[in-house]
């Protein structure tokens, strides 16, 4: 069963709007990392947080950890049109097999 | 500073043929993990390797497909008798021996006819 569940399964927002997207898993884990995949493309890493941090920041990504709730959000704030793409959050029961939900996908309009 | 390779870009199989997929790893890495994305799905583990060792292929189906990463040369993932269900995008991911974040290559996208 997948490990990580993102939530919404679209997003559409407008230039300049934060996008907020969540995720949940089922069992503990080391760390929650969040990827971005454009469109017919590989995966790009974003951000690793782990389990002993509860928050996160890179540029114009902020991410939150809440291993109590096994629940993780990704906010990219001042979304630019380069931001559409598939987000994805991975998680790592042991230290090398990562668990993907099924992404978030987004959509910046101009 | 090149990162995870991988090669084909795009793979066309007939049903019953075998597909063959080669990824290099970044330079230093000695870990390497092959998952497939299945459309409209997330990423699915399939194998681990180290150098010249399988170290974990619980996400192989047990039958036609196979890994390996030796010495020297890339790693290969191999699907003998390919059949429509096996069309997916596969992607290679490498990390250093310390672990940690897997940078992923860009995938091959096989299509089996």
């Amino acid at each position: 069963s997948q490990q990580g569940e993102e939530d919404p399964q679209a997003l559409s927002i407008q230039e300049g709007e934060n996008a907020t997207m969540n995720c949940s898993y089922k069992t503990s884990i080391n760390n929650l990392q969040w990827y971005r995949q454009n469109s017919g493309r590989g995966l790009v890493h974003l951000i690793l947080i782990r389990s002993n941090e509860r928050e996160k920041h890179s540029g114009r990504l902020r991410v939150t950890l809440d291993t109590s709730k096994k629940s993780s959000s990704l906010l990219i704030t001042a979304s630019r049109a380069a931001d559409t793409a598939s987000y994805f959050c991975a998680t790592d029961a042991n230290d090398y097999k990562l668990s993907f939900g099924a992404g978030t996908t987004v959509t910046v309009r101009a | 500073n090149a990162g995870v390779m991988q090669n084909p870009r795009h793979l066309v199989r007939r049903r019953g043929q075998e597909a063959r997929l080669r990824c290099s790893p970044v330079k230093g890495h000695s870990h390497v993990y092959w998952y497939r994305q299945l459309p409209e799905e997330g990423l699915k583990f399939m194998v681990y390797l180290q150098k010249e060792n399988i170290i974990d292929e619980s996400g192989m189906p047990k039958e036609r497909f196979s890994a390996e990463f030796p010495k020297e040369g890339p790693s290969i993932l191999r699907i003998q008798q390919v059949v429509r269900g096996d069309s997916a995008a596969y992607f290679c991911a490498s990390s250093p021996p310390s672990k940690g974040t897997q940078y992923f290559g860009p995938g091959t996208r096989l299509l089996v006819l």
